[in-house]
């Protein structure tokens, strides 16, 4: 099946400094991608739409200013943590689906975890 | 978006076998149903997919009735590597379609 890398796996930051956060398809190319954010224990909560040649598009409560999302190429969307604090600290999943084919897929990177400290 | 229920945790045993169903009332005639698995620490994947009646595939069996109000995914003689986190979405396979994760059922597997 396709795969979506992220990089970095694991990052830590001081609170008041900005991560970015990149998520790639490897062997397909993906105009859409979305950005996912989970905390322990806890489910997947969508943050946003990366869309290749456009701006990204926030779920509500998401603040667009806090969270830059950039999708650079058909490969690449990248997110930014600006001014990070320790309440941001959480596991960050991006997807993007597969069309080609049968079958209609999502495919998940392996997730990033940010520390702020 | 139709919401999914499911129920929060399951216990089993090595070797058994499986079923956990998920509540989707409210979905609409374009919507398929999509079963995703994640362990602590990794991003989801993906199961099993369908709209209807039974898929089988070499990991599972997604089982839907004919009101598709439901469906039920069963894992044949789990292991316990199958310990996870099973998510149930529903959906929309139009371009762009984003997935809204329910809260899932943690499954774990004893000995």
């Amino acid at each position: 099946g396709a795969v979506v890398s992220q990089h970095p796996s694991r990052v830590i930051c001081k609170s008041g400094t900005s991560v970015k956060i990149e998520c790639r398809s490897l062997d397909f190319q993906a105009t859409t991608m979305f950005w996912y954010r989970q905390f322990p224990k806890q489910s997947l909560m969508l943050m946003a739409t990366s869309n290749e040649g456009s701006k990204a598009t926030y779920e509500q409560g998401v603040e667009k200013d806090k969270f830059l999302i950039n999708h650079a190429s058909l490969t690449l969307s990248t997110l930014t943590v600006t001014s990070a604090h320790p309440e941001d600290s959480s596991f960050y999943i991006c997807s993007a689906p597969d069309r080609g084919g049968s079958s209609y897929e999502q495919y998940f990177g392996p997730g990033t975890r940010l520390t702020v400290t | 978006l139709a919401k999914t229920t499911q129920p929060i945790s399951m216990d089993s045993y090595e070797g058994q076998e499986v079923n956990i169903t998920c509540s989707h009332n409210n979905i609409a005639t374009n919507d398929y149903i999509t079963w995703y698995q994640q362990f602590p620490s990794q991003g989801p994947r993906f199961i099993i997919q369908g709209y209807k009646t039974k898929v089988t595939n070499e990991v599972a069996s997604l089982f839907i009735p004919a009101d598709r109000k439901s469906s039920t995914l069963s894992l044949p003689r789990v292991s316990l590597s199958d310990t996870a986190v099973y998510y149930c979405l529903v959906g929309d396979r139009g371009a762009g379609n984003m997935l809204t994760f329910g809260g899932g059922t943690r499954l774990m597997v004893k000995p």
